[in-house]
């Protein structure tokens, strides 16, 4: 089975650094998938990881460790526009199976 | 580019009444296609997927059921809708392949309203 688990709300404040934690449990693993969603839109592809280790992206990055089933999305400089909803997904042999999602909130 | 489309992007129905979705890609032949459902206060749930023409996996038990008429359409039905179908529908293509190729990218979805 697959199971996916992350915090449910996180707050920061504009300018901060945030990190979103995400651990898994899955039944094969082809790699780990970080996607934003804006309440009422899709969610858009942010980042993939399928080796261990950090791969940065302007201003996110993410990481992840296959032996211990952990990865994260950490955020810098954060802006208002990055409020929003985080899903950590795993892809196991062929479909992609979501967390429930982070949403953060950036206040000013 | 590739584009991916739904609609309609908002829809109230009564319980009881049948329901269509439709979903089609651009830009791209042979992707795999995928119907998703998220409800309030909960995840995406994969709900149907397709790697072909005709092919249909169930993820979930329930009474929704999904076809593949077109290699680039994909319809998501009802004959009878529950008011536990409300939630925001999701349709995603992906070019199966490996690394980055399992990404998946998403339609503007259908926000579905059962009274």
């Amino acid at each position: 089975g697959q199971n996916i688990d992350q915090p449910t709300e996180m707050t920061a404040t504009e300018g901060a650094i945030v990190q979103i934690n995400c651990t898994y449990q899955t039944s094969g693993f082809n790699g780990l998938f970080w996607y934003q969603q804006h309440a009422g839109e899709a969610p858009t592809f942010l980042s993939y990881n399928v080796l261990d280790g950090l791969e940065e992206k302007g201003r996110f990055s993410s990481f992840l460790s296959r032996s211990k089933g952990y990865s994260y999305l950490l955020l810098k400089e954060l802006q208002m526009k990055d409020s929003a909803s985080y899903l950590c997904a795993v892809i196991g042999y062929s479909t992609l199976t979501f967390g429930k999602g982070t949403m953060l909130l950036v206040s000013p | 580019s590739q584009t991916i489309h739904q609609w309609p992007a908002t829809l109230v129905q009564p319980v009881g009444s049948p329901l269509s979705l439709e979903c089609t890609v651009e830009g791209t032949s042979n992707p795999n296609l995928y119907w998703y459902r998220q409800a309030a206060g909960r995840g995406l749930q994969l709900l149907f997927y397709s790697v072909g023409i005709g092919q249909i996996s169930s993820e979930v038990p329930q009474n929704l059921s999904a076809s593949r008429p077109q290699d680039r359409q994909f319809i998501l039905s009802s004959k009878k809708l529950l008011l536990s179908d409300s939630g925001f529908y999701l349709c995603a293509w992906s070019q199966f392949g490996t690394g980055s190729s399992y990404e998946q990218y998403f339609g503007p979805g259908t926000r579905l309203t059962v009274t």
